[in-house]
């Protein structure tokens, strides 16, 4: 399997429950990204992460916890979310953070009732 | 305040006609500047990207994008749309400082293409 990949693909949850979105990258890259698509908003970039460490948080609430255990592997762990949490989740990686392309997951559809 | 703006939130072209998608930015840095196209269901796929040297660039699928920093705009352009170009194009804008990493994204354009 090549590129990035992320399970599962569609995700219903209550506000009580907990999940974990799933991204995996096959192209030998650096760099991993979260981000959240609503409808009608702009791409948020949620969170960063360069050779597994986290470089970037922008304000997202602790509601969201990610986690990268190696370079090909990232997490978002999900717990007591809001229906406006409801969303698009995209992964992503690149070689190096920032400069270079970025190449994206197909996403996450993510309802929260 | 950093921003990335695509005026247009829907065009409607003409198979065949010729295309072009506007973004301006707003940064204090030097900004690396990017067009990606996300067909439904699909996620984001990079079509040009600009960093430095001749401002006209090329991508995939025979679109180029032409970067004018007296604008501050970085705009698409293909000169024969196909059906098959039908999707929604985002903008993005990053930036690396000392003190500032950043990566913003446009509203995107929804582009819809008549037969």
């Amino acid at each position: 399997e090549t590129g990035v990949t992320q399970t599962p693909r569609h995700l219903v949850m209550g506000m009580t429950n907990k999940k974990s979105l799933k991204c995996e990258q096959h192209l030998g890259h650096n760099a991993m990204y979260w981000y959240k698509q609503s409808a009608k908003k702009p791409l948020e970039l949620m969170f960063v992460y360069s050779l597994e460490e986290r470089v970037e948080n922008n304000s997202v609430p602790s509601r969201f916890s990610p986690e990268c255990p190696n370079s090909s592997h990232l997490f978002l762990h999900l717990h007591t979310l809001q229906p406006e949490d409801s969303a698009l989740y995209l992964c992503a990686s690149s070689q190096e953070a920032w400069r270079e392309t970025q190449y994206f997951g197909p996403g996450t559809r993510l309802l929260v009732l | 305040a950093q921003s990335v703006t695509q005026p247009d939130i829907h065009i409607t072209v003409s198979e065949g006609a010729s295309l072009e998608l506007r973004c301006n930015y707003s940064y204090g840095a030097t900004p690396y500047l990017f067009w990606y196209v996300q067909s439904p269901g699909q996620g984001l796929q990079l079509l040009l990207k600009y960093f430095s040297g001749d401002t006209l660039v090329q991508g995939i699928k025979g679109f180029e994008a032409e970067f004018k920093r007296s604008q501050s705009s970085f705009n698409l352009r293909k000169p024969s749309v196909h059906w098959s170009d039908a999707a929604e194009y985002f903008c993005a804008v990053g930036a690396r400082s000392y003190n500032n990493n950043d990566m913003r994204f446009g509203a995107g354009t929804r582009l819809t293409v008549k037969p």
